[in-house]
């Protein structure tokens, strides 16, 4: 399982666009890349997905260099709410044997500053 | 559309005892995976079910067991407890023919050992 490395902390304020750089070297050729966002005492829910270039949803973007390396998740004017640990996890494809684990590290905390 | 549900939300038990929680799939999935997530870590995988198989499995010892029944609904085992196992148990189900493993995530079960 390819592992991913990201900022352990992060401060924005209200109002900003955040950035989250999440860097996976050894991302596999079937490798998907999916965010979570968690709130304290939550389950992780799920953000968005891709596998190059660009996606985007109606809660953020995701932007895929042609490496493959890293991704950056981008949350457009974050709000208090906002305020959340942020996985990013490569894996997810789907091969012949079917669905397979998800391997979390300690995530981001992001902290929104009024 | 119901999502991924868990009973119960916080429970209470003593070393030795034993526990058994339980996950309601969100609707159309028919995978279901548990997750262990210490306070201040991410989620650590424990085992995913399909087809009322245990399909794949973590770390974890013969002490954690599970089941899942014909409806897709599932059921997490720890017997004999530890002051260690205290944390919060997470099911995600997702969909074993979808094009990539999504796990959408339940609002996890707080258990604590005294």
């Amino acid at each position: 399982l390819a592992k991913t490395t990201q900022p352990i902390s992060m401060d924005s304020y209200e109002g900003q666009e955040v950035n989250i750089t999440c860097s996976h070297n050894n991302i596999a050729t079937n490798d998907y890349i999916t965010w979570y966002q968690q709130f304290p005492s939550q389950g992780p829910r799920f953000i968005i997905q891709g596998y190059k270039t660009k996606v985007t949803n109606e809660v953020a973007s995701l932007f895929i260099p042609a490496d493959r390396k890293s991704s950056t998740l981008s949350l457009p004017r974050v709000s208090l709410s906002d305020t959340a640990v942020y996985y990013c996890l490569v894996g997810a494809s789907r091969s012949g044997a079917g669905s397979y684990q998800l391997t979390f590290g300690k995530g981001t905390k992001l902290s929104v500053i009024p | 559309d119901a999502g991924v549900t868990q009973s119960p939300t916080h429970l209470i038990k003593t070393r030795g005892q034993q526990v058994t929680l339980r996950c309601s799939p969100k609707s159309g999935h028919d995978t279901v995976s548990w997750y262990q997530q210490a306070l201040g870590q991410g989620p650590q995988f424990i085992f995913q079910y399909y087809e009322e198989e245990e399909r794949q499995r973590g770390n974890f010892p013969d002490r954690f067991s599970g089941h899942q029944f014909p409806n897709y609904s599932s059921e997490l085992n720890v017997n004999a407890l530890l002051l260690g196992d205290s944390a919060l148990y997470l099911c995600a189900s997702s969909l074993r023919t979808g094009r990539t493993d999504t796990q959408y995530f339940g609002p996890g079960t707080r258990l604590t050992v005294l």
